[in-house]
């Protein structure tokens, strides 16, 4: 069975600083790995997904993720983040060739300071 | 309109009322979800419509009942609710193979407010 793990449940930045938002997975076989991000009073957006190819993927908002098959890893991260970052951000994995049904790790809030 | 809508956006309920929850997307997915998500919880999958199946979370009580009459629609019907119960409720929709990627694509939510 699959499961994802966020490792922080909040993360406070200032702005214009880098950060990175961890998320580990548990599965014995290949996976999808998607990152959502959910803005104040919103529902949940794809920020970006891995589906198969290129470890390094490119989101929207200038966020990137690195998938990392051997530490069971897809961190998130932003060379310098906004204010407007501020969000509640969630990892899901799903196995490919499974249920259609991903997994949601319980969110990270992220909290850019100015 | 594209996308997954979700109405009401707000709602307030006494203990005693009924309501329902609508959602409509119009991506053409055969997957539907019903979500909740409480301050401070995980995002908790409730119910999901697809073509292949109906899957119910089963720790979700029966005061809460979904319906789906076809690929574009889902409601929940609420019947005396428990203030516990308030919360965000998200639907979203998705292509149901499992050879697809799974992405879902969220609504708004409804603000579900039990007095």
């Amino acid at each position: 069975a699959q499961s994802v793990t966020q490792l922080d449940s909040q993360v406070p930045v200032f702005e214009e600083a880098p950060v990175e938002l961890r998320c580990n997975y548990s599965s014995s076989v290949s996976v999808y790995l998607f990152w959502y991000v959910q803005y104040p009073n919103q529902g949940l957006q794809l920020l970006l997904k891995y589906l198969s190819g290129s470890t390094l993927v490119k989101g929207i908002n200038g966020f990137e993720a690195e998938f990392n098959k051997s530490q069971t890893s897809f961190h998130l991260r932003k060379p310098s983040v906004h204010i407007s970052d501020t969000a509640e951000y969630f990892c899901a994995v799903r196995e490919t060739g499974g249920s259609y049904i991903p997994t949601f790790g319980r969110g990270t809030s992220l909290i850019v300071h100015p | 309109e594209t996308g997954v809508t979700q109405t009401p956006r707000h709602l307030v309920m006494g203990m005693t009322n009924k309501k329902s929850l609508k959602c409509e997307q119009h991506l053409g997915h055969n997957a539907m979800y019903w979500y909740k998500q409480s301050a401070k919880k995980p995002l908790e999958l409730m119910f999901v419509y697809s073509l292949e199946e109906r899957v119910e979370n089963n720790s979700v009580p029966s005061r809460f009942s979904p319906e789906c009459p076809n690929s574009s629609h889902l409601f929940l019907h609420l019947h005396t609710l428990q203030p516990e119960d308030s919360a965000l409720y998200l639907c979203a929709s998705s292509r149901g193979s499992g050879a697809q990627s799974g992405e879902q694509f969220f609504g708004p939510g409804t603000r579900l407010t039990v007095l």
